[in-house]
């Protein structure tokens, strides 16, 4: 059974930090990774997307790695800001017969960028 | 904004009560999805429908009841809920293309509330 996990549950930087969150899952057998954003009480936005081919995926001034082997993916966020503030989700697919793309989460990491 | 739009936002309801959801995507997506959003867990998926076919059920109580009329369209029909059962209820939608799935749109989520 997959599952996902993320560490830390919650951070807290001041604000210009680089900041890495991590995300482990226990199934390699992974289609693809994604990387969300929620704002408190609001839907997902979906940041990265990285195939299991990948390495790794930037978008501005975040960069997503992907270790499959390892079942490990990182977001790196540089130069953070107050706008930065939010829960940090990874997720995987499972890629079974069915192709649902039932998408599996972690739960999360709350970030805080302090002014 | 990402194409997928769900009401109402905000629902208070008795145990007794019936009521629906509603989710609507513009995106021409043929894949959505209901999550669920509970205080201090994982996302869980709920269902999958690609092609207006049901696909997934994973393992929801019957009280749960869903509806895909087209592709755009998702609801979910709720009755003789419990108050467990107030959370954040997501829609998703997604194009499934062949070798898997593609990159999920979320909608702002309905906050459920039952007393």
């Amino acid at each position: 059974k997959q599952e996902v996990t993320q560490i830390p549950a919650a951070l807290s930087v001041p604000e210009g930090e680089n900041l890495v969150l991590n995300c482990s899952f226990t199934d390699s057998a992974i289609y693809n990774l994604q990387w969300f954003r929620q704002d408190p009480g609001k839907g997902l936005t979906s940041l990265l997307l990285i195939q299991s081919s990948q390495r790794e995926q930037t978008s501005g001034r975040l960069n997503a790695s992907l270790d499959k082997s390892s079942g490990r993916s990182t977001l790196y966020i540089a130069a953070s800001q107050p706008g930065d503030s939010a829960t940090y989700l990874c997720a995987v697919p499972l890629h079974g017969s069915s192709n649902t793309g039932k998408l599996i989460f972690g739960q999360g990491t709350t970030l805080q960028v302090k002014p | 904004e990402t194409g997928v739009t769900q009401t109402p936002r905000h629902l208070v309801m008795g145990m007794t009560n019936k009521k629906s959801l509603k989710c609507e995507q513009h995106l021409g997506h043929n894949a959505m999805y209901w999550y669920k959003q509970s205080a201090k867990k994982p996302l869980e998926l709920m269902f999958v429908y690609n092609f207006k076919e049901q696909t997934e059920n994973n393992s929801v109580p019957s009280r749960f009841s869903p509806e895909c009329p087209n592709s755009s369209h998702l609801f979910l029909h709720l009755h003789t809920l419990q108050p467990e059962d107030s959370a954040l209820y997501l829609c998703a939608s997604s194009q499934e293309v062949s070798g898997g799935p593609d990159t999920q749109y979320f909608g702002p989520g309905t906050r459920l509330t039952v007393l």
